[in-house]
């Protein structure tokens, strides 16, 4: 058990909707990263906060958008979604910046119908 | 740009023969360097990492790897497979505060 937790571990939806992932990190950590992994792509950075500000962004489409709560939970919101959205997200966590490695979540698999 | 080379995408090996994934990087300095695992509806779990000092550190599990700075290369191995280990290998590093996956191996494991 990595102690991040990711809810919910399985989404279907259709085209068009929107959804949203949680994240919470291990206890004391105060970065969150998001990845979406898929078969085509790999794993994918999609962004980075710590300590509730937005620190990196990587291939993150629009349409998604994220945030770190003053308690640290994470949440991704993915709107006006698309049959190719459909993947494995990840949530993982690290002490902060420059402090090793990441804790991965089980993810949360989401089907686009 | 920095990136990570994992030129085996699929690696197939019998019960108890050795094992070696390869892991290039592309950075002009030595960044931070991690070997992932997952399993099959998995996260990924930390295999060992290196930061500096003895180039082969020691994992979890019976892994191993060496870094080599002449070939920007941090290559995982394990004496004897065991049927467990077969899964998805990710060799990643950490370059002021990002962090960069390869595409992953995935390994078979013939009974």
């Amino acid at each position: 058990d990595s102690g991040v937790t990711q809810t919910p571990k399985h989404l279907i939806t259709a085209t068009g909707q929107r959804v949203t992932l949680r994240c919470s990190p291990r206890s004391g950590d105060l970065s969150v990263y998001w990845y979406q992994q898929s078969l085509d792509q790999g794993l994918q950075f999609l962004i980075q906060y710590y300590n509730g500000e937005e620190r990196a962004k990587g291939n993150i489409l629009e349409r998604f958008s994220a945030q770190q709560f003053p308690d640290l939970h994470s949440e991704l919101n993915l709107s006006s979604l698309e049959l190719g959205d459909s993947a494995l997200y990840f949530c993982a966590s690290s002490a902060g910046p420059y402090t090793g490695e990441l804790f991965f979540g089980e993810g949360s698999r989401l089907t686009v119908l | 740009a920095q990136s990570v080379t994992q030129p085996d995408i699929h690696i197939t090996v019998s019960e108890g023969a050795s094992l070696e994934l390869r892991c290039n990087y592309s950075y002009g300095a030595t960044p931070y360097l991690f070997w992932y695992v997952q399993s099959p509806g998995q996260g990924l779990q930390l295999l060992l990492k290196y930061f500096s000092g003895d180039t082969l550190v020691q994992g979890i599990k019976g892994f191993e790897a060496e870094f080599k700075r002449s070939q920007s290369s941090f290559n995982l191995r394990k004496p004897s497979v065991h049927w467990s280990d077969a899964a998805e290998y990710f060799c990643a590093v950490e370059i002021k505060g990002e962090y960069i996956f390869g595409t992953g191996t995935r390994l078979k494991v013939l009974a």
